[in-house]
């Protein structure tokens, strides 16, 4: 089992929808979530971060957690097409170590 | 604020030749990270330094790669001696603590194995 899943992608969306990401983790002991964005070329960069059950939000974004699931998702409301990019989910492990998913490729259509 | 500085940007060299990348993080950033990106896939952690220390390098390939953080700041990432399979873009990153919080990336060091 890998150490963090995500949809396999890629996902359409059409403007103005609702996109919706989603993220498994294997170490039940895991503190912190994260989701960075990443453009085609560029470096990844944190859209959000979330510790505690439950949902957090931050503009256009919000991001679900489920503990007892292992399960970290992330909305995004009003698609734009600059949201077009790869979304990576990222966990920190039990062992502080930080592991990445392998992205889902999100593409929003005009 | 400085972000993570990272080079060279590019590099392209044969099989069995080696290479170096240099990162240095953001100010005050106690934690330093590498990653492996392989076009198409997510970072995959190669090695974590907390300071001078190594929190984690169960990943790296240490027949060939090797890294070090002298005076817990700057690091360098070589390759001794590259194969194909190494093209990628290699990623510094870091971060305030041990616990990841907001980590911040470099732009990252594209190399290409021929």
């Amino acid at each position: 089992q890998k150490e963090v899943e995500q949809n396999s992608g890629p996902l359409s969306v059409p403007e103005g929808a609702i996109a919706s990401l989603n993220c498994t983790y294997s170490d039940r002991g895991s503190q912190s979530f994260f989701w960075y964005r990443q453009y085609s070329g560029k470096s990844p960069e944190l859209i959000m971060f979330i510790y505690s059950n439950g949902d957090k939000e931050d503009g256009r974004f919000t991001a679900q957690l489920n503990k007892a699931s292992q399960y970290v998702s992330l909305l995004i409301r009003d698609s734009q097409p600059s949201d077009s990019a790869t979304y990576l989910c990222a966990v920190r492990t039990s062992y502080d170590k930080v592991i990445f998913g392998p992205g889902t490729s999100l593409s929003v259509i005009p | 604020e400085a972000g993570v500085a990272q080079s060279p940007r590019y590099k392209i060299i044969e099989k069995r030749q080696s290479v170096a990348f240099w990162c240095n993080p953001i100010s005050g950033h106690a934690t330093l990270y590498w990653y492996q990106q392989i076009l198409g896939q997510g970072p995959k952690l190669l090695i974590q330094f907390q300071n001078n220390g190594v929190v984690d390098d169960s990943q790296l390939p240490k027949d060939r790669f090797s890294a070090e953080r002298l005076k817990g700041v700057d690091s360098t990432l070589k390759i001794q001696p590259a194969k194909l399979e190494d093209s990628a873009v290699y990623l510094c990153a870091s971060s305030w603590d041990y616990s990841g919080n907001t980590i911040y990336f470099g732009e990252g060091s594209w190399l290409t194995v021929v």
